[in-house]
């Protein structure tokens, strides 16, 4: 495989629900993002993880909860999620964390919060 | 707060035609700009980027920057229907360190057959 994976692509959970999505880079890359994806906005930066640590937290609420075992992998835990939550999730890396590091995205997964 | 402007769109392009989209940003201290094309549906796709004031031209796509102006642009030669998208102008931070980029709400272009 090659590239940035993220599974699942689509999610359908309930307010009560925990669920997590994972995300897996396989480019050697160093550091690795979660990103928001909401109709009629801009992405918005969640967090980042530069070989394993977390340096970035956009003050988002506790109920997204990230995790980076290693360089390659990232999870974002999810639950008591609210309607508003209902986006599309995407992941993803790059070389380092200086600014002229290209992103390369994986394909998303599409969360709904019924 | 730095910020990133694009026009909404939609930008309707004869095929054929050169697409010119514009992207300006708020942050003087930026180093470093991209283009990224998201189709709908679709995670954004990197096409440009570029880091010294100018042009730089890959195919038919050419990305043009102006830090005095803070602005950048990307222009589509010779424009197919594949390339209706969203095109989304993303800046990386000043200073070194970096926080992810900062995104635009993106351009929808529409090429017209």
């Amino acid at each position: 495989e090659t590239g940035v994976t993220q599974t699942p692509r689509h999610l359908v959970m309930g307010m009560t629900n925990k669920k997590s999505l994972k995300c897996e880079q396989h480019l050697g890359h160093n550091a690795m993002y979660w990103y928001k994806q909401s109709a009629k906005k801009p992405l918005e930066l969640m967090f980042v993880y530069n070989f394993k640590e977390q340096t970035e937290n956009n003050s988002v609420p506790s109920r997204f909860s990230p995790e980076c075992p290693n360089s390659s992998h990232l999870f974002l835990h999810l639950h008591t999620l609210q309607p508003e939550d209902s986006a599309l999730y995407l992941c993803a890396s790059s070389q380092d964390r200086r600014a002229n590091s290209p992103l390369h995205f994986g394909n998303g997964t599409r969360l709904t919060v019924t | 707060q730095k910020e990133v402007e694009q026009n909404s769109g939609p930008l309707s392009v004869p095929e054929g035609a050169i697409a010119s989209l514009n992207c300006t940003y708020s942050d003087r201290g930026s180093q470093s700009f991209f283009w990224y094309r998201q189709y709908s549906g679709k995670s954004p796709e990197l096409i440009m980027f570029i880091y010294s004031n100018g042009d730089k031209e890959d195919g038919r796509f050419t990305a043009q920057l102006n830090k005095a102006s803070q602005y950048v642009s990307l222009l589509i030669r010779d424009s197919q229907p594949s390339d209706s998208a969203t095109y989304l102008c993303a800046v990386g931070a000043s200073g070194g360190g970096a926080d992810g980029l900062t995104f635009g709400k993106g351009t929808h272009l529409i090429i017209q057959p």
